[in-house]
């Protein structure tokens, strides 16, 4: 069974980068997309981005300029680095799997089956 | 972007109620939507994929309806367990992947 576990600092200063991994266990990150997703406190579900194995990465345009999405298949891990941050950017951040496919030349997704327990990152000088 | 827009944002409820929970998309999505579970200090988890397919392990008092804009999640007689906020989610456009804002799912 396919674990996701998240890990990086819980605490960043403002104006710095904030950094998680998500280590996939279980299986192989070599498949599938991989997803950021956060929830900041008391609020509803923003998605950061995704990336496939290849590389091929995607962000939400509302964070693209700050957010870095990698992917390591060799150590079944994907990162992001979330760029000089505020403190709108405290939430719990969740890595996620889905399925994903083109149809007509646009990627179309599946849901997120798979997610990790989440990480409570808090930005505060 | 489009925007996803889940009625109501909160409802009471009984164990045993039948519980209705509706998303709209501001554009077409075909059946590309996804209902999500979470419970307070958990991950989402996934309830119902391409609109009306039932994810593994889910059980059947959980049902998927809608295509193009409009979509309902429904629970045929609540559980205790079912005590939880829901969001919907659009996979049709992206990026960017987006959410509705959710729906709390409250004992009466």
């Amino acid at each position: 069974q396919v674990q996701l576990q998240e890990s990086g600092p819980g605490l960043v200063k403002p104006s710095e980068t904030l950094s998680l991994t998500c280590t996939v266990s279980g299986g192989s990150i070599s498949t599938y997309y991989w997803s950021w997703i956060r929830q900041s406190p008391g609020k509803g579900l923003e998605w950061i981005g995704h990336i496939y194995n290849t590389g091929s990465a995607n962000h939400n345009p509302s964070l693209k300029s700050r957010v870095t999405i990698s992917i390591d298949t060799s150590k079944n891990q994907f990162s992001l680095k979330l760029r000089s941050v505020t403190a709108a950017d405290t939430a719990v951040y969740y890595c996620a799997r889905s399925g994903g496919s083109y149809t007509r030349n646009q990627l179309r997704m599946g849901g997120m089956g798979v997610w990790g327990q989440g990480t409570t990152v808090i930005v505060s000088s | 972007d489009i925007q996803m827009t889940q009625s109501p944002s909160s409802l009471s409820a009984s164990v045993g109620d039948r519980v209705t929970i509706t998303c709209r998309a501001s554009q077409s999505i075909n059946s590309y939507l996804n209902w999500y579970q979470q419970k307070p200090g958990k991950a989402p988890k996934l309830l119902i994929y391409a609109a009306s397919s039932l994810q593994s392990g889910v059980p059947s008092r959980f049902s998927g309806s809608g295509s193009g804009t409009d979509f309902t999640l429904t629970i045929t007689s609540l559980q205790p367990e079912d005590f939880a906020t829901y969001y919907c989610q659009q996979s049709y456009s992206i990026p960017p992947l987006t959410f509705g804002g959710g729906t709390k799912v409250e004992i009466k």
